[in-house]
């Protein structure tokens, strides 16, 4: 079964710092998301992405955050400058374009993002 | 706004054991119901959904769920589990737009471990 790919898998960064987190979606794949966990919390949405625009973001997604799809194969997630409260696991997902099908999300492994 | 109660964190089950995940949700909106499998340092794998029609939803590895409106429950079964079931199970739902489309955006549960033992 095709995958979603995520790169990398543990991300370590300094408070302040940029930081990018890549995905690759299934090829024919058309809306692309980012959820993430926090450790011992429930996964949340942040954003969901179509046409190259933000279909929806949630409360979390706020200026700090922007996503990109800059060579039509990658999806990527950018914390500007990162929080301690960003530590999570970021996860990526794709969903094919269709009616019915479009409930069906393929999730990435996920990025461990620890911000010290 | 919806929300997603899964009442046990942990189920410890022997193997051939059956097996019940247990799953509420509150909206105030028409839904569509999912249940995702993790198995460790692997992605969220869909494992059924229910979007219409028959209540018992059978999804894949032996699993099923029914949905009951009344209650608002979505509870997971297995009538006889596997060591390789051993993973975390989270139920989602998410909105049903008026032109009866969902847009993957999720609303998820904390999560129920599954351990199952030799």
């Amino acid at each position: 079964e095709p995958e979603v790919t995520q790169t990398p898998s543990h991300q370590v960064t300094q408070m302040g710092q940029e930081v990018i987190l890549r995905c690759v979606p299934i090829s024919n794949h058309l809306y692309f998301y980012w959820y993430r966990q926090i450790l011992g919390q429930k996964v949340e949405f942040l954003v969901s992405f179509y046409n190259n625009e933000i279909s929806e973001k949630s409360e979390i997604f706020d200026d700090q955050f922007s996503v990109e799809r800059p060579d039509g194969s990658n999806f990527t997630l950018k914390i500007r400058s990162t929080k301690l409260e960003d530590s999570a696991m970021y996860f990526c997902a794709s969903s094919i374009h269709g009616e019915g099908a479009r409930e069906k999300l393929f999730f990435g492994s996920g990025t461990q993002l620890s911000v010290l | 706004a919806q929300s997603v109660t899964q009442l046990d964190s942990q189920v410890p089950v022997f193997e051939e054991a059956p097996v019940e995940l247990r799953c509420n949700y509150s909206s105030s909106v028409s839904v569509y119901l999912f249940w995702y499998v993790q198995y460790p340092n692997q992605g969220l794998q869909l494992l059924l959904k229910y979007l219409s029609g028959s209540t018992l939803v059978k999804g894949i590895n032996g699993f099923e769920a029914e949905f009951n409106k009344s209650q608002t429950s979505f509870h997971l079964r297995k009538p006889s589990v596997h060591i390789s079931d051993t993973a975390e199970y989270f139920c989602a739902v998410s909105d049903i737009s008026p032109g009866g489309t969902s847009y993957g955006k999720l609303t998820f549960g904390q999560g129920t471990i599954l351990t199952v033992h030799p």
